[in-house]
């Protein structure tokens, strides 16, 4: 199947410093990713459609100044955190569709990065 | 606006045995998918089934297969001889409609499957 890749795993960060978050398609090309949002025992909240080419799309509530996606290549998307407060300490989770995107195509997730601003 | 519904925050089943998840959604769609992805301890998000609702056949995958009533808006998962790898959280999920080209999912709240040797 279809594999996706996060780095990093894990990141403890200072209050006030940005924190970048790397999603890759490993044996596949993706126009679009997805990121989302888990807190503890809660469910998995869409943040924002990531788009090879052009600007990120938005979930209603999420800030698109604190949070700077760029999808900088078919295989590569980044989220960085600016300016990190510690309500923003989370499980953070890419997801892409292998074949170019079509509604109800299935969607292969990255491991996830947990991340910890003090 | 799409919205899922998954009632059982925890379901708990002896190994070997059958348990169902329920799940419902809301729409006013007419051609849509499902599915149902786990997330063990690892938090890996796993696809276990997909649904296509304009077929009629129910989807199967080994072990797992889905009730899906299109009319009463309902997505169960019927987990067969049940593993002590079949622990983890799962969660009913549907796209959201964002006009067209691929979507991200809106995922209900989970159950947490317990497995009992």
């Amino acid at each position: 199947g279809a594999v996706v890749s996060q780095h990093p795993s894990r990141v403890i960060c200072k209050s006030g410093t940005s924190v970048k978050i790397e999603c890759r398609s490993l044996d596949f090309q993706a126009t679009t990713m997805f990121w989302y949002r888990q807190f503890p025992k809660q469910s998995l909240m869409l943040m924002a459609t990531s788009n090879e080419g052009s600007k990120a799309t938005y979930e209603q509530g999420v800030e698109k100044d604190k949070f700077l996606i760029n999808h900088a290549s078919l295989t590569l998307s980044t989220l960085t955190v600016t300016s990190a407060h510690p309500e923003d300490s989370s499980f953070y989770i890419c997801s892409a569709p292998p074949s170019g995107g079509y509604r109800g195509e299935t969607q292969y997730f990255g491991p996830g990065t947990r991340l910890l601003v003090l | 606006a799409q919205t899922v519904t998954q009632s059982q925050p925890e379901m708990s089943v002896q190994e070997a045995e059958t348990v169902t998840l329920s799940c419902t959604y809301d729409t006013s769609e007419s051609d849509y998918y499902l599915f149902w992805y786990k997330q063990p301890p690892s938090r890996q998000m796993i696809l276990v089934i997909r649904q296509e609702a304009y077929k009629q056949q129910n989807a199967t995958e080994n072990r797992f297969s889905v009730n899906f009533q299109k009319a009463a808006k309902s997505f169960s998962l019927k987990i067969s001889d049940s593993q002590l790898g079949d622990a983890a959280m799962y969660f009913c999920a549907y796209p959201l409609n964002s006009g067209g080209g691929a979507d991200g999912l809106t995922f209900g709240k989970g159950t947490h499957l317990i497995i009992q040797p």
